[in-house]
């Protein structure tokens, strides 16, 4: 498997304009999450989904930020308007979902981005 | 109080050293306890998982957890310039396909 695959690696854009983060979770995976990582604040989650539900949004910042998850191998996370203080890196994981609670979570490389 | 607590470094060690890395938290509700590797530009990966308390030994890894003083600890036996990376703990109330909180994570470095 290609593991989570995200788009665009980097991303570079000015103040108030929109931004639209993607994600590929792992095929046969249930559970897709969208972190923010960044030097002051850590790793925080913003919003998971379970079977293309959203489960728990209590993470994401504002009404300017916004996730959907059309089908069970797509995802995005919008950002409209951006603000320089939305910079940060932004992680897609995926996890397969079990009873047992012995669960992981598999995370993609990142988006980088840099409102200016 | 945060809600996970662990201290940032950076701590650098020779090789070969051994590497105590570890968290705080305040939430008696989590029972699941992780630690995830970060290497410099990449997603975290899971290094380690623990339910409740109790050792668990993988190599040169051990995960310590004591849920009756809400500490867990990462030893790092004879460490190599390879484990060079940010450590990070995670801790659920409800297992890994559920909300984890992390800790700011440490970055460790190991001098050949």
């Amino acid at each position: 498997d290609a593991g989570v695959i995200q788009s665009p690696r980097h991303e570079v854009t000015e103040m108030g304009q929109e931004v639209t983060l993607r994600c590929k979770p792992i095929s046969g995976h249930d559970y897709l999450f969208w972190y923010r990582q960044t030097m002051m604040r850590g790793l925080e989650l913003l919003i998971y989904f379970n079977n293309n539900v959203p489960i728990d949004d209590s993470g994401m910042p504002e009404d300017r930020f916004s996730a959907k998850m059309p089908n069970a191998s797509f995802s995005t996370l919008k950002i409209q308007p951006s603000e320089p203080r939305d910079s940060a890196v932004y992680f897609c994981a995926s996890s397969l979902g079990t009873s047992l609670g012995a669960d992981t979570q598999y995370f993609g490389p990142g988006t980088r981005l840099t409102v200016l | 109080q945060k809600e996970v607590e662990q201290d940032p470094g950076p701590l650098s060690v020779p090789e070969g050293a051994i590497v105590s890395l570890n968290c705080t938290y305040s939430n008696s509700a989590f029972q699941y306890f992780m630690w995830y590797r970060q290497y410099s530009r990449k997603g975290p990966e899971l290094l380690m998982y623990t339910y409740s308390s109790g050792n668990k030994e993988d190599g040169r890894f051990t995960a310590q957890v004591d849920k009756s003083s809400k500490y867990i600890s990462l030893f790092i036996r004879d460490s190599q310039p390879s484990d060079s990376a940010t450590y990070l703990c995670a801790m659920s109330s409800q297992g890994g396909s559920e909300k984890l909180v992390f800790g700011k994570g440490t970055k460790l470095t190991v001098n050949p």
